[in-house]
């Protein structure tokens, strides 16, 4: 079955420092998004791309966060200068909206460490 | 008022019950409704998908949905061990951009 993948699966960066987080959604999606969630609580949306533009965003992604689909088959969430409280799994997601409707297919998750 | 509202309470059940799950929401908007299913350290994995009030069935999992009372559930007939997982509510408008419930945990004992 198709999958997203996601690297790493963990990363420690110090506060302060760009971190990069790295998605491949399933070949033939056309919606991609990152999700995070933060240890205990909900998972929260954070950013959708389609026909490679921002086509929404919450008030989480802020100026510190940018996303790019540098090339035909990856999709990255940047943060620029990590803050403690960016500490949180972060999910990569993809769906066909023409198929399945609004059911994405998650990917595994990067958990970012920040100390 | 909080989007979507899933009691987080963890639930124990024995092998074979039934596992009853809930989720209450208040934007009226939200069209499309899912289960989602989720191991620890792992990303949510779908389960059941629907956009109209009623039930749906898929294999052991009925989904119920409606609308008049903002109100969705999640049924497990027959439960097994390997359904031990948390199981988190989402839905969402004609954004596709999903809301998501706190999410319950489920231990099936054998």
């Amino acid at each position: 079955e198709p999958e997203v993948t996601q690297t790493p699966s963990h990363q420690v960066t110090q506060m302060g420092q760009e971190v990069i987080l790295r998605c491949v959604p399933i070949s033939n999606h056309l919606y991609f998004y990152w999700y995070r969630q933060i240890l205990g609580q909900k998972v929260e949306f954070l950013v959708s791309f389609y026909n490679n533009e921002i086509s929404e965003k919450s008030e989480i992604f802020d100026d510190q966060f940018s996303v790019e689909r540098p090339d035909g088959s990856n999709f990255t969430l940047k943060i620029r200068s990590t803050k403690l409280e960016d500490s949180a799994m972060y999910f990569c997601a993809s769906n066909r909206l023409e198929e399945n409707g609004y059911g994405y297919t998650f990917g595994s998750g990067t958990r970012l460490t920040v100390v | 008022q909080k989007e979507v509202e899933q009691d987080p309470g963890p639930l124990s059940v024995p092998e074979g019950a039934i596992v009853s799950l809930n989720c209450t929401y208040s934007n009226s908007a939200f069209q499309y409704f899912m289960w989602y299913r989720q191991y620890s350290r792992k990303g949510p994995e779908l389960l059941m998908y629907t956009y109209s009030s009623g039930n749906k069935e898929d294999g052991r999992f009925t989904a119920q949905v409606d609308k008049s009372s903002k109100y969705i559930s999640l049924f497990i007939r027959d439960s097994q061990p390997s359904d031990s997982a948390t199981y988190l509510c989402a839905m969402s408008a004609r954004n596709n951009r999903l809301a998501f419930g706190k999410g319950n945990q489920v231990v099936v004992i054998p």
